[in-house]
């Protein structure tokens, strides 16, 4: 079994500062992470994916992710927030054991990020 | 611009009303899906075709019926739906039979609303 944890709802950030969207993991084999962004009356985007053995993984507009496997972690970053990344935010896992619909994607409940100007 | 295109965007029917929402790719993917989401909640998987076959159905009740005709199209029939089906619906695709790691592409959805 798979479930992924998204513990805020909401995160406001300063234009400019750093921005941090938590994500947890529990998968029974490997992990395999991924988030995804979605804007208002849109579908949902890919941002990054995790690659086994790189702990610091970088996507698209800017974003990293760092994994922890010791704290089955998979937090989004950005160094400097800008208004246009204000949004809905939802970290996936699945992994490589399960099977059936147990082994299709599980999201997160999302985290709205809001960068104020 | 997205490479999954759904249409119609917006569709408005009656509980008696017969639609359907439709899908394309043309990205070679051979695993195609439909989620249904309400605001500000997760995508719900409702079916998942692989190589133009379903092969997961997650319980998903028969006034929603899926149709894959080839492998870049994929077609959501509606029947006697219920207010409680409306919500946005998405498609998405991926590359199929590759491991885990790949994404999915998702389409930008149609948002729908049952009188």
């Amino acid at each position: 079994a798979q479930s992924v944890a998204q513990p805020e709802d909401q995160v406001n950030v300063a234009e400019g500062n750093p921005l941090t969207v938590k994500c947890t993991y529990s998968v029974s084999g490997n992990p395999y992470l991924f988030w995804y962004v979605q804007y208002p009356n849109r579908g949902l985007q890919f941002l990054l994916k995790y690659i086994t053995g790189d702990n610091l993984v970088k996507g698209s507009y800017g974003f990293e992710a760092e994994f922890n496997k010791s704290q089955t972690s998979f937090h989004l970053k950005k160094p400097s927030a800008l208004v246009s990344d204000s949004a809905l935010y939802f970290c996936a896992v699945r992994d490589d054991i399960s099977s059936g619909s147990a082994r299709q994607l599980t999201f997160g409940s999302g985290t709205q990020l809001t960068v104020l100007p | 611009d997205t490479e999954v295109t759904q249409t119609p965007k917006h569709l408005v029917m009656g509980m008696t009303n017969k639609k359907s929402l439709k899908c394309e790719q043309h990205m070679g993917h051979r695993a195609m899906y439909w989620y249904k989401q309400k605001a500000k909640k997760p995508p719900e998987l409702m079916f998942v075709y692989s190589y133009e076959k379903l092969s997961i159905n997650e319980s998903v009740p028969s006034r929603f019926s899926p149709e894959c005709p080839n492998s870049s199209l994929l077609n959501l029939h509606l029947h006697a739906l219920q207010p409680e089906d409306s919500a946005l619906y998405l498609c998405a695709s991926s590359q199929a039979g590759q491991g885990p790691n790949q994404p999915q592409h998702f389409g930008d959805g149609t948002r729908l609303s049952i009188l």
